[in-house]
């Protein structure tokens, strides 16, 4: 079975101090993985994609990931937030090969604080 | 400009009725998929097509249907059956050529009265 785990639920941060939001996944064979960002009231956005090569993935807005196949993880990083960072993000994953199953976490709600 | 179309965006329907919901393609993609999103839960799975004339249940299948007659189109049936349909649901469809560009739609907001 294929699944994703974002472990927080909310991260509230200071604006200007560094975020990690956090993406373990589970899978039996080798997988893309992806960060979207929800802005309130709007519809899902790509961040970042890794599809092969580089294990560290730059993306839009100062995000980056970096992929770690051992600890299957794709955690998400900026160094210094921005109040319109305020926002929800998904990480979720895709089979390289057949299948198809396209699998999102639960979301992690971002809180940027003055 | 392609894209995903899902109708009706917004709809009320009443207990023990089925609804189908609308989702049609103009990208030429093969993959298609249903999610719900409920706050707190993420988009959860609900069924996916890899081709035309065939279809696998995601994660929660229970209460709903589908079909894939046509490359374009994938609608949704939420049943009676389903215990909990009021929902905001979404079409996506994925390029699979090694882009994986994922296309959303705009959603449907469902609400069973």
């Amino acid at each position: 079975a294929q699944s994703v785990t974002q472990l927080d639920s909310q991260v509230p941060v200071f604006e200007e101090a560094p975020v990690e939001l956090r993406c373990n996944y589970s899978s039996s064979v080798s997988v893309y993985l992806f960060w979207y960002v929800q802005y309130p009231n709007q519809g899902l956005q790509l961040l970042l994609k890794y599809l092969s090569g580089s294990t560290l993935v730059k993306g839009i807005n100062g995000f980056e990931a970096e992929f770690n196949k051992s600890q299957t993880s794709f955690h998400l990083r900026k160094p210094s937030v921005h109040i319109s960072d305020t926002a929800e993000y998904f990480c979720a994953v895709r089979p390289t090969g057949g299948g198809n199953k396209l699998t999102f976490g639960t979301g992690t709600q971002l809180k940027v604080e003055l | 400009d392609g894209g995903i179309t899902q109708s009706p965006k917004y709809l009320f329907r009443k207990e023990g009725q089925n609804v189908t919901l609308s989702c049609e393609q103009n990208l030429n993609h093969d993959a298609m998929y249903w999610y719900r999103q409920d706050p707190g839960q993420g988009l959860r799975l609900i069924y996916y097509s890899q081709i035309v004339n065939d279809f696998q249940k995601g994660d929660i299948a229970e209460g709903y249907s589908v079909s894939r007659e046509k490359k374009e189109s994938f609608p949704l049936t939420v049943t009676s059956a389903q215990k909990n349909p009021t929902a905001f649901y979404l079409c996506v469809a994925v390029d699979t050529s090694p882009g994986n560009t994922i296309y959303f739609g705009e959603g449907s907001w469902l609400t069973v009265v």
